[in-house]
C-alpha cells in the first residue's frame, strides 16, 4: 500500500517561472518530510526537509509547504532553471526509522 | 571523491544465478541502507544496518542477504535470481539512525533474463 503518492508523473515549466511539485500522504503519523532530487544515472540527493511543527521551510529558490490537515506537501522552485530538470521524490517518516518514498515527478524546465 | 559508491553499475544475468552488489561509503556514517526501485518507480527500503547490526529488514525474500563486514561497507547478495528481481538497487548511508539525511549511491541496474 503506497503511503506517499506523487500523482503527477511529469511536469514541464518555462525557465524563470514557478515549478510546483505535489505530494500526498495517507499516514497521519508522518511528521517528517523530505524532498530528494535525482538526475539520470545518479542516486537521489537531498534537497530540503520539513518537520510537522512547521508549515513552511525555505532554502534559496526552494520552499516546501506542509498542510497537515490535508496531508499534503508541495515543493516550490522559483525561479525555475534548466538545471532543475530532474526527477523529484518526496519522502515521509513517522518515527524516523524509515522513510517512505513517492514514485517521483519528472520536472522539465524549458529554456 | 565519491561519497557512496556501488559496484557494478550494470548487471545482466540469467535466472537462477547468484550475484552480489557491493556498496562502500567514505563519509564515516554509522548507518547504511539498501533500497529497491522497481519498474513502477517505487523506491522501497529493503535493509538498514546501524553499526553493522541489522535494524530494518522489510519483507524481502530470504534469497536476499545483506552482509556488512564493517561500517563502511554493506553488500547485497542475491541467490537464485528471478525475473522479478530486475530493478535498480540503491545503497545509501546516513550519519546516524532516524531522521538523518541519507546519501545515495548511483544505483545498480540489475536485469535478470
Amino acid at each position: 500500500d503506497q503511503q506517499v503518492k506523487q500523482n503527477s508523473p511529469s511536469l514541464s515549466v518555462q525557465e524563470g517561472r514557478i515549478s510546483i511539485l505535489n505530494c500526498d500522504y495517507t499516514n497521519s503519523m508522518f511528521d517528517y518530510f523530505l524532498w530528494y532530487k535525482k538526475y539520470p544515472a545518479e542516486g537521489p540527493t537531498f534537497l530540503i526537509s520539513i518537520s510537522s511543527i512547521k508549515d513552511k521551510n525555505e532554502d534559496g529558490r526552494f520552499t516546501v509547504f506542509l498542510n497537515k490537515s490535508a496531508k499534503h506537501l508541495s515543493l516550490h522552485i522559483v525561479p525555475s532553471q534548466p538545471g532543475d530538470s530532474a526527477v523529484y521524490f518526496c519522502a515521509a517518516s513517522d518515527d524516523g526509522n524509515q522513510f517512505y518514498f513517492g514514485t517521483g515527478t519528472s520536472l522539465t524546465v524549458i529554456p | 571523491d565519491t561519497a557512496v559508491s556501488q559496484t557494478p553499475k550494470y548487471l545482466v544475468t540469467q535466472m537462477g544465478n547468484d550475484k552480489s552488489i557491493k556498496c562502500e561509503q567514505n563519509l564515516g556514517h554509522d548507518t547504511m541502507y539498501w533500497y529497491k526501485q522497481d519498474s513502477k518507480k517505487f523506491l522501497k527500503i529493503m535493509f538498514s544496518y546501524n553499526n553493522k547490526e541489522l535494524i530494518i529488514n522489510e519483507t524481502v525474500p530470504n534469497r536476499f542477504s545483506p552482509k556488512s563486514p564493517d561500517k563502511a561497507h554493506l553488500n547485497l547478495h542475491i541467490n537464485s535470481l528471478e525475473l522479478g528481481d530486475s530493478a535498480v538497487y540503491f545503497c545509501a548511508s546516513s550519519q546516524g539512525f532516524g531522521r538523518e539525511t541519507q546519501y545515495f549511491g548511483p544505483g545498480t541496474r540489475l536485469l535478470v533474463l
